[in-house]
């Protein structure tokens, strides 16, 4: 079965550089869900969509923004990365009549140098 | 302030035997309980989740029991196997805050062959 797809796996960058991370997900479904998990953490949710619109905001900063796009996949937009920012970054997908089963993607490892 | 507590924090059990976590929350609002399972650099699978009307739901080694009065819900892990050694998060969601998952704190499991 397909799963959610997240680009790139892995990403280095270096302090206030700008970092851009992809979610594909699940054919058919058609809400986005991102998630951030420090080290030895559990996941926090940063921000979800629905339509190509915002439905829910978490603790993102405002140097974070994202957007969800009409063939449902998502992108998160980081700027003026800072060392804090080192985590896994998770999309989860859902279908809108059943949003709270959500499935993860395999994650993004942000490296900030 | 972690708003669904989870324990033990780790969790040693032999081959065969019966791992036991559990998890309590304090929103009455949350509505559906999903445990998800994370392998190192992985993204958590879900592996089983349950809602406030069902006092027990069991898939395969599986079973969640869930005690609405005390706001308190449980995963057992029959039959344990060391493939099933991994990081164990519950969460907790609510139609009404978006379903955005909130987790706890994740539980370490080892199974000693």
């Amino acid at each position: 079965a397909a799963g959610v797809i997240q680009s790139p796996r892995h990403l280095i960058k270096e302090k206030r550089e700008t970092a851009t991370l992809k979610c594909y997900p699940i054919p058919r479904h058609d809400t986005v869900y991102w998630y951030q998990q420090g080290p030895g953490q559990d996941p926090q949710f940063l921000i979800s969509f629905y339509e190509k619109m915002q439905s829910d905001k978490g603790s993102i900063p405002d140097r974070f923004s994202a957007q969800q796009f009409s063939d449902y996949h998502s992108e998160l937009n980081m700027s003026s990365l800072e060392l804090g920012d080192s985590a896994l970054y998770f999309c989860a997908s859902s279908i809108r009549t059943r949003t709270d089963t959500q499935y993860f993607g395999p994650g993004t490892r942000l490296t900030v140098l | 302030q972690q708003q669904v507590k989870q324990s033990p924090q780790s969790l040693i059990v032999q081959k065969g035997g019966i791992s036991i976590i559990n998890c309590a929350y304090e929103n009455t609002a949350f509505d559906y309980f999903p445990w998800y399972q994370q392998f190192p650099g992985k993204g958590p699978a879900l592996l089983i989740a349950i809602r406030p009307d069902v006092s027990e739901k069991k898939e395969g080694r599986f079973t969640i029991s869930f005690n609405k009065s005390a706001k308190q819900f449980s995963l057992h892990i029959m039959d344990s196997q060391p493939g099933d050694s991994a990081t164990y998060f519950c969460a907790a969601s609510s139609m009404e805050y978006g379903n955005k998952l909130v987790f706890g704190a994740g539980t370490i499991l080892r199974v000693k062959s």
